[in-house]
């Protein structure tokens, strides 16, 4: 059964560091990884996805890594803003349905 | 602008009360999806349909029923039967499913309480 962990729960850093959030999971048979990010009491919204055969994908500041042999994705956020602080949350494309990390709460302190 | 509207955002439910949740898309998908979110867990599939008139239960089924009459439209009910229901409600579509580069889209979510 495919399980997705996301650690740390929170993490709390200045304005304008580079940050890495981790995602794992316990299967390697996926069709895709994706990175969301919720604000608080909303819903959430894509950020990026990134199919089985690929790397990596980037959007802006953000960088997403796929590693599907050792189970793992990283979201990179590079020069954070305090804008960054909401839920960010990895899922895992299983069979077309999503399976859900329970996030990690970032804040950046101005 | 298209989008996914859910209603109302705050709702309340009595002891033996059914309670109903409205989703409704204007971004012309043919699969959504109803999932559960808990404080520090992931999101829950409880139902999802593919198509009018068809739907499917998730992981987590029991004390929930939908239905989809239409396209746009795929409300939730959470019944007397659901002994925990305080939770926040998150409905997503997404175009086709079975197409592995289309992200899910989300509605805003409806947090429901027991009075």
């Amino acid at each position: 059964k495919q399980e997705v962990t996301q650690i740390p729960a929170a993490l709390s850093v200045p304005e304008g560091e580079n940050l890495v959030l981790n995602c794992s999971f316990t299967d390697s048979a996926i069709y895709n990884l994706q990175w969301f990010r919720q604000d608080p009491g909303k819903g959430l919204t894509s950020l990026l996805l990134i199919q089985s055969s690929q790397r990596e994908q980037t959007s802006g500041r953000l960088n997403a890594s796929l590693d599907k042999s050792s189970g793992r994705s990283t979201l990179y956020i590079a020069a954070s803003q305090p804008g960054d602080s909401a839920t960010y949350l990895c899922a895992v494309d299983s069979n077309y349905q999503l399976i859900w990390g329970a996030g990690t709460k970032l804040i950046i302190k101005p | 602008d298209g989008g996914i509207t859910q209603s109302p955002k705050y709702l309340f439910r009595k002891e033996g009360q059914n309670v109903t949740l409205s989703c409704e898309q204007n971004l012309n998908h043919d699969a959504m999806y109803w999932y559960r979110q808990d404080p520090g867990q992931g999101l829950r599939l409880i139902y999802y349909s593919q198509i009018v008139n068809d739907f499917q239960k998730g992981d987590i089924a029991e004390g929930y029923s939908v239905s989809r009459e239409k396209k746009e439209s795929f409300p939730l009910t959470v019944t007397s039967a659901q002994k925990n229901p305080t939770a926040f409600y998150l409905c997503a579509s997404s175009p086709v499913r079975g197409v592995s580069n289309q992200p899910q889209h989300f509605g805003d979510g409806t947090r429901l309480s027991i009075l």
